[in-house]
């Protein structure tokens, strides 16, 4: 099983600021299968970014994806209010699993 | 607009069985992949199990290999979970979302809670 773990766990940022989010996993992600979502509280999980980098449909453009391998990055360019929430990775190369998540909260 | 709806959670005594189901909208169901993913209280995400398009394919997370079974049918766009010997540790919230690696998009989930 390839384990994903996401760091930091919380990130106390001010809107406008920009937030970069770590995923690392314990093999590598084949075809950089690795998925990025954004959940907010009593809400379901929202695909943000599939295939590493690729944005999902009607993702804003400051929403940003790199890396393989065993390294991943999310990156949002400027936090507006909406983006306070928690992001998770998940990796689609060997079975499917999820990282245990970052939570972005206003500082 | 895609859409997909849970239904079926509640609660259940250890050992016992439930049936969820999910019915999509706004797509062509026959045309996808679907899953079931798991969000237990507190806890993070897990991918349960999918399906393909035509029910021949399926696959499950070795935790519930053996206890849970899905299914679909095309013609009512709908997916299943029959999930039998419960355990505590199948609490959770569970939702349906189209799609095979990747996940896009999901229901509203449906809480499930296994106790006596």
């Amino acid at each position: 099983e390839i384990v994903l773990t996401q760091s930091p766990g919380t990130l106390s940022l001010s809107p406008g600021e920009r937030a970069t989010l770590s995923c690392r996993a314990s093999q590598s992600v084949s075809s950089s299968y690795l998925a990025w979502y954004q959940q907010k509280p009593g809400q379901a999980p929202r695909l943000l970014i599939y295939g590493a980098s690729s944005r999902a449909t009607g993702i804003p453009d400051r929403f940003s994806g790199s890396g393989s391998a065993t390294d991943f990055t999310l990156t949002i360019s400027r936090l507006e209010p909406e983006d306070f929430a928690v992001y998770y990775c998940q990796q689609y190369s060997n079975s499917r699993t999820f990282g245990q998540g970052t939570k972005v909260e206003i500082k | 607009e895609v859409q997909l709806v849970e239904s079926g959670g509640g609660l259940v005594q250890p050992g016992g069985s439930l049936r969820l189901s999910c019915v999509a909208s706004g797509f062509t169901f026959s045309g996808y992949w679907m899953s079931w993913l798991r969000q237990g209280s507190g806890k993070g995400l897990e991918w349960v199990a999918n399906i393909k398009q035509d029910g021949s394919e399926k696959y499950y997370v070795d935790s519930v290999r053996g206890r849970f079974t899905i299914s679909r049918d095309n013609a009512k766009s709908s997916l299943y979970l029959q999930m039998n010997s419960l355990r505590a540790e199948d609490t959770a919230v569970y939702y349906c979302a189209r799609g095979k690696g990747y996940f896009d998009p999901w229901g509203q989930g449906t809480l499930v809670t296994v106790s006596s």
